[in-house]
């Protein structure tokens, strides 16, 4: 059975922190992917890596940067974390032969003070 | 710029009933369309998907229609279930990406 498992289903930090939200599937898939989403705004795309120390950029990586060592781990870090960053954060990964379909996790819900 | 739209936030049905949920797009790029359902508090779980070159999938009871001329898709659900009460997202895809709408909320009333 596929499963996506985030590190933290909830977060508090303060302004000014740096964080890190992991994020580890065990299907052996090549893609990682870290959303984020907001009330109204559906899923939004930050980050997302096709292969080991690979990564591009999404729709809103202004804030965040990411790390991919082993194929199995993507992380998504905040170097220095703003109120505006408070949201649910979501990991997912596909195979690449069936990019179309990703697994998510259960999300991170983060609360910056 | 929003590729991928959902104009209706919330939709009521009554169980047994055809559920229809509505998405409209504006990159002829993807390559393919999906649904995604979300539970609150769990991560979304792919539904259905549709390749472009296709105007309709089916599984059990859901149908995804797509309109390529029109850039629509809709998604249906026959019959409706108290269970299938979630926020559907559809998106768009192509090159690894998908592109998200900002969901619809679906109450299925028993």
């Amino acid at each position: 059975d596929v499963k996506v498992t985030q590190s933290s289903r909830y977060l508090v930090k303060r302004t000014g922190e740096k964080v890190f939200l992991e994020c580890v599937q065990d299907m052996d898939h090549e893609n990682m992917f870290w959303y984020r989403q907001d009330p109204g705004l559906g899923l939004r795309l930050i980050y997302f890596s096709y292969d080991v120390k690979m990564k591009e950029k999404g729709d809103i990586p202004e804030g965040y940067s990411v790390s991919r060592e082993k194929k199995e781990r993507f992380s998504l870090i905040l170097e220095s974390a703003s109120t505006n960053q408070t949201s649910m954060y979501l990991c997912a990964s596909s195979k690449q032969e069936a990019q179309e379909t990703q697994y998510f996790g259960p999300g991170t819900r983060l609360l910056v003070l | 710029d929003q590729q991928v739209k959902q104009n209706s936030p919330s939709l009521s049905v009554q169980e047994g009933r055809i559920s229809i949920l509505n998405c409209d797009y504006t990159n002829s790029m993807f390559d393919y369309f999906l649904w995604y359902k979300k539970y609150p508090a769990e991560g979304p779980t792919f539904l259905i998907s549709i390749s472009s070159i296709k105007d309709k999938n089916e599984d059990g009871r859901f149908t995804v229609f797509l309109n390529k001329s029109a850039k629509h898709l809709s998604l249906h659900i026959v019959p409706s279930q108290p269970g299938d009460s979630a926020v559907y997202f559809c998106a768009g895809g192509s090159n690894y990406k998908l592109t998200f709408g900002k969901g619809t909320l679906l109450t299925v009333n028993p």
